[in-house]
């Protein structure tokens, strides 16, 4: 099965601020990798797909970028509403993964 | 508006089984894959199962001989039949739409189904 790991695991930063995390593959992917938010109490959001595809409804400061086994979700003019968990999801070979997730923290 | 709503969760002994549901509107049902994903109490997203727009059926391997999904393409539902559960199978469950006919990521979830296997 494919492995997703995420890195940070945990980031705390401020509003307005830009947040970069990464999502590394353990086989290559193509561009079959997605980005979810996951707020507590709330169902999992899908905030781009395709590495950087954008989603209708979903804010600008989102954007994704990457391909092969190295990807990255970038915020940019964080707001409070951002604090969540944000998962990268490969589609590319089953068992369908998720990384285990980047908790960020709006202080 | 695109709805998918779980039902059929609850409490279970291990070695005990349970049905999921998840009741769609809002799409044409016969075109669209449905996944079911987890989240284990304090633990991430982990994709279970999945039915394709023609019934095929795929598993994650932790599953595999224990639980069964299958659609009603006349009742836009899909089923999550799980026996044998273990503790391990305790989680928060999500019905999820396919983002198309041959794709999978996904782009609208239900709100979850808790099942807890507990004795």
């Amino acid at each position: 099965e494919i492995v997703l790991t995420q890195s940070p695991n945990f980031q705390s930063v401020t509003p307005k601020e830009k947040v970069t995390f990464t999502c590394r593959a353990s086989q290559d992917l193509g561009i079959s990798l997605h980005w979810y938010q996951h707020k507590a109490d709330q169902s999992p959001k899908l905030l781009i797909k395709y590495a950087s595809q954008s989603i209708s409804g979903v804010p600008s400061r989102f954007s994704g970028s990457g391909s092969g086994t190295e990807f990255t979700l970038t915020i940019s003019g964080l707001e409070a509403e951002d604090a969540a968990t944000y998962y990268c999801h490969q589609s590319n070979t089953l068992p369908y993964t998720f990384g285990q997730g980047t908790k960020l923290e709006i202080k | 508006q695109v709805q998918l709503v779980e039902s059929g969760g609850g409490v279970v002994q291990p070695g005990g089984s349970l049905r999921l549901s998840c009741a769609t509107s809002g799409f044409n049902f016969n075109d669209y894959g449905i996944h079911w994903v987890r989240r284990a109490p304090g633990k991430g997203l982990e994709w279970v199962a999945l039915v394709q727009y023609d019934g095929s059926d795929k598993y994650t391997d932790s599953v595999k001989g224990r639980f069964s999904i299958s659609r009603d393409n006349s009742k836009n539902t899909v089923h999550l039949h799980m026996n044998n559960l273990t503790a391990g199978d305790t989680a928060l469950y999500y019905c999820a739409k396919a983002g198309g006919s041959y794709v999978h990521y996904f782009d609208y979830w239900g709100q979850g189904d808790l099942v807890t296997v507990s004795s």
